[in-house]
């Protein structure tokens, strides 16, 4: 998608692992987002930035870690990965509040075993 | 709790005619309200937005509207194609009378128009 990029685009990790997927933006917009997507919860929202160094909880934070040295990128983490960790991920930008339309990535689509 | 409920079923149509969607919210009145398209394998794609002020809003062959009274919003397909094969999704910001940090999103609709 075009602004946005998520990496890797898959991977799989051993239970336990600690695993970082990044999201890169060439947009310079303000607000980031990380959700998840599984089958019968739709999109849930993990954690998201308003700024550099600003982020906030969603409703499925726990397990996960975020950080935001810089407006381009925001890295998710997973501590110690588990298998309800298993999903795919998205990564979404916007350049104001919920008054404006989000651009999605591709997504990354993790497997824990 | 807040929450959005759009019909899991898929909707079957037949090419050329209408499809409608209904997305349903609980609770708090949000001051935006917009619907994604999403192929599979891929991410959502912002389609439109409308505003709690705004009973109905149009782009091409698309048309939302948006009543706060029912808590309800309808994305209608008109002469739909196959291309329009998709799941969509609703999503709201919680955030009353001012635009707020996150979207919530439903669970989506899966689309399916056959020739």
């Amino acid at each position: 998608d075009a602004g946005i990029t998520q990496s890797p685009r898959h991977k799989v990790t051993e239970t336990g692992t600690p695993v970082t997927l990044r999201c890169h933006q060439t947009e310079n917009h303000r607000y980031m987002y990380w959700y998840r997507q599984d089958p019968g919860h739709g999109l849930r929202l993990i954690h998201y930035s308003y700024g550099v160094k600003d982020t906030d909880k969603g409703e499925v934070s726990d397990g996960y870690s975020v950080s935001r040295s810089k407006t381009e990128d925001f890295l998710l983490t997973l501590e110690s990965a588990t298998s309800s960790q298993t999903s795919v991920y998205f990564c979404a930008i916007s350049l104001t509040k919920t008054n404006y339309g989000y651009t999605f990535g591709s997504g990354t689509r993790l497997t824990v075993v | 709790s807040q929450k959005i409920e759009q019909n899991s079923e898929a909707l079957n149509i037949q090419e050329g005619k209408t499809a409608t969607l209904t997305c349903n919210y609980t609770n708090y009145s949000p001051a935006y309200l917009q619907w994604y398209r999403q192929d599979p394998g891929r991410g959502p794609v912002f389609l439109l937005l409308i505003r709690e002020n705004e009973k109905e809003k149009r782009k091409e062959r698309l048309k939302v509207t948006f009543d706060t009274t029912l808590k309800q919003s309808l994305f209608h397909i008109t002469a739909s194609q196959p291309a329009d094969s998709a799941t969509y999704l609703c999503a709201l910001d919680f955030a009353i009378k001012a635009a707020g940090n996150k979207l919530t999103f439903g669970g989506g609709t899966r689309v399916l128009v056959k020739p």
